[in-house]
C-alpha cells in the first residue's frame, strides 16, 4: 500500500525568507501523481503544485517549486519569498496512476507559519 | 456560481439524527469524492463515485451513504450520527480524460459537530 509522510508537523520562518517542506512516499508504483495542496484558515483546499513521476523536470509555479527525488522517494515543495498569505496547512498527495479510481493518499500535513 | 460547493458549511446534529451533507459541482466532473478531515490526520476519503449510479467505498465508509443520481450532485448521508463523525468534511471532484486524470478540485468544506 502507498504511504505519505510529511515529518515536520509544524514550521516557521520570516516574510521574505524561502522554506522547505518535506515530504516522502513509499510506492512499488513507476507511474504516478505527486501533488502539494495549501489549506488557508479559511479550510478551502487549493491545489499548489503536481508533479507527474515521468517528467524528470521538477514542477515550478511562479514562488512555488518542487524538488523531485524519484529514486528517494522524495517530493519537497520550496517557497520561495514566502509572503504572509502563505501561511496555511500543506498537504503533500500521491496518485498511483494506474487506479482507475483516482485516489489521492495524503500525508498528514505542515502547518506553515510566515511571520512579519 | 462555477465551480464545486457544499452546503451547509456548518451543522450541530444530536447522536442518532440522520444528516445529509450536499456538493454540488457545475464542471459536470466525472468523478467527485467525499473526504473527512481530522485534527492530526489527513484527508480520508469516505466514498467516490466515478460517474451517475456509481460509486464504492473509500478508506472509511461505516456509519456514511452516498448517491449519485446525478452527475453534478453527490450527497453524503449520515444514517445515524455518532460523535466519532464530528469532523470536517470536503467533497471534491474530478475530470476524466486520456490526457490528464488527475487533478481533484476540493468545496470550501462542511464542519459537522454531532452533540
Amino acid at each position: 500500500a502507498q504511504t505519505v509522510t510529511q515529518s515536520q508537523p509544524e514550521m516557521s520562518v520570516q516574510e521574505a525568507e524561502t522554506v522547505t517542506l518535506s515530504c516522502t512516499y513509499d510506492t512499488s508504483e513507476n507511474n504516478y501523481y505527486l501533488f502539494w495542496y495549501k489549506q488557508p484558515p479559511s479550510r478551502q483546499m487549493i491545489l499548489v503544485i503536481r508533479q507527474e513521476a515521468y517528467k524528470q523536470q521538477n514542477a515550478t509555479e511562479n514562488r512555488f517549486s518542487v524538488n523531485f527525488q524519484k529514486a528517494a522517494k522524495s517530493f519537497s515543495l520550496k517557497i520561495s519569498d514566502s509572503q504572509l498569505g502563505d501561511t496555511a496547512m500543506y498537504f503533500c498527495a500521491f496518485m498511483n496512476h494506474m487506479d482507475s479510481n483516482y485516489q489521492l493518499i495524503w500525508g498528514a500535513g505542515t502547518k506553515l507559519i510566515i511571520k512579519p | 456560481d462555477a465551480g464545486i460547493t457544499q452546503s451547509p458549511r456548518y451543522k450541530i446534529t444530536e447522536t442518532g439524527r440522520q444528516v445529509t451533507l450536499m456538493c454540488h459541482q457545475t464542471w459536470s466532473h466525472s468523478y467527485m469524492f467525499w473526504y473527512r478531515q481530522d485534527l492530526g490526520h489527513g484527508l480520508r476519503l469516505i466514498y467516490y463515485s466515478a460517474a451517475a449510479d456509481i460509486t464504492d467505498k473509500g478508506e472509511v465508509p461505516d456509519g456514511y451513504v452516498v448517491s449519485r443520481s446525478k452527475t453534478e450532485n453527490f450527497p453524503l448521508t449520515l444514517e445515524s450520527a455518532t460523535r466519532s463523525q464530528t469532523s470536517v468534511y470536503f467533497c471534491a471532484s474530478s475530470e476524466w480524460s486520456s490526457a490528464s486524470t488527475d487533478t481533484q478540485y476540493f468545496g470550501p468544506g462542511t464542519r459537522l459537530t454531532v452533540l
